[in-house]
């Protein structure tokens, strides 16, 4: 079975620090997607990035970086130098390889402190 | 403006009250999904369709039911509503053609059921 854990509920850091927020995932399958969306307060779904179960090069976006490891099933995503606009709600969800059907974590919810 | 769009955007109802929520999207996209989002649950799939005419089931198909007659539309329909789907409804699109799987997410639709 298919599943994504975001253990962190809730994080606060203060408005500059780094944040790393974690995403542990379960699949059976070879070939796999995995994403980040983006929920700021306003309550869109905003789509950040993909990385494919073949590719486990990480990603660096501006202040955003993506950490894959197959080797512990994990894909975390870190804010650098966080800013108040960085408050939102953060997912983490996996596709198996059609692309057909996803499974989200419960979400980390971040707070920029300024 | 490439964009999903969801109507309404709020619905208060009563239980067993026959209700549609409507899903179109501009971006000529092949995949189109429902899911809803429920405080400590994340995301759940509802329902999918990889093309028109071309439905299936996702994590919590119980209660709802859909149909994909036109490439752009994805109505998601409730024929007995009952209060546990009072929920956060987002539909989303993607192009799903083997290379790019990431959703596209409407703006929500806030369904309350009494």
């Amino acid at each position: 079975a298919q599943k994504v854990t975001q253990a962190q509920t809730e994080i606060s850091v203060v408005e500059k620090e780094d944040v790393t927020l974690d995403c542990v995932y379960e699949t059976r399958d070879t070939t796999y997607y995995l994403f980040w969306y983006k929920q700021p307060p306003s309550g869109e779904l905003v789509f950040l990035i993909r990385r494919n179960s073949f590719d486990e090069q990480n990603e660096i976006s501006g202040r955003y970086s993506w950490n894959f490891q197959k080797s512990t099933s994990s894909f975390n995503f870190t804010i650098t130098a966080s800013q108040v606009v960085d408050s939102a709600v953060y997912f983490c969800a996996l596709s198996e390889a059609s692309g057909n059907q996803f499974y989200f974590g419960t979400g980390t919810s971040l707070t920029v402190i300024p | 403006e490439a964009q999903v769009t969801q109507n309404p955007r709020y619905l208060i109802t009563v239980t067993g009250k026959k209700l549609t929520v409507t899903c179109s999207q501009n971006m000529n996209h092949e995949y189109m999904s429902w899911y809803r989002q429920d405080p400590g649950l994340g995301l759940r799939q509802i329902y999918y369709s990889m093309n028109v005419e071309v439905t299936d089931k996702g994590d919590v198909p119980e209660g709802y039911k859909v149909s994909r007659k036109e490439k752009r539309n994805f109505p998601l329909i409730l024929e007995s509503p009952s209060p546990n789907q009072t929920s956060l409804y987002f539909c989303a699109s993607s192009l799903n053609d083997g290379e790019s799987y990431e959703q596209y997410f409407g703006p929500g639709t806030r369904l309350t059921v009494t």
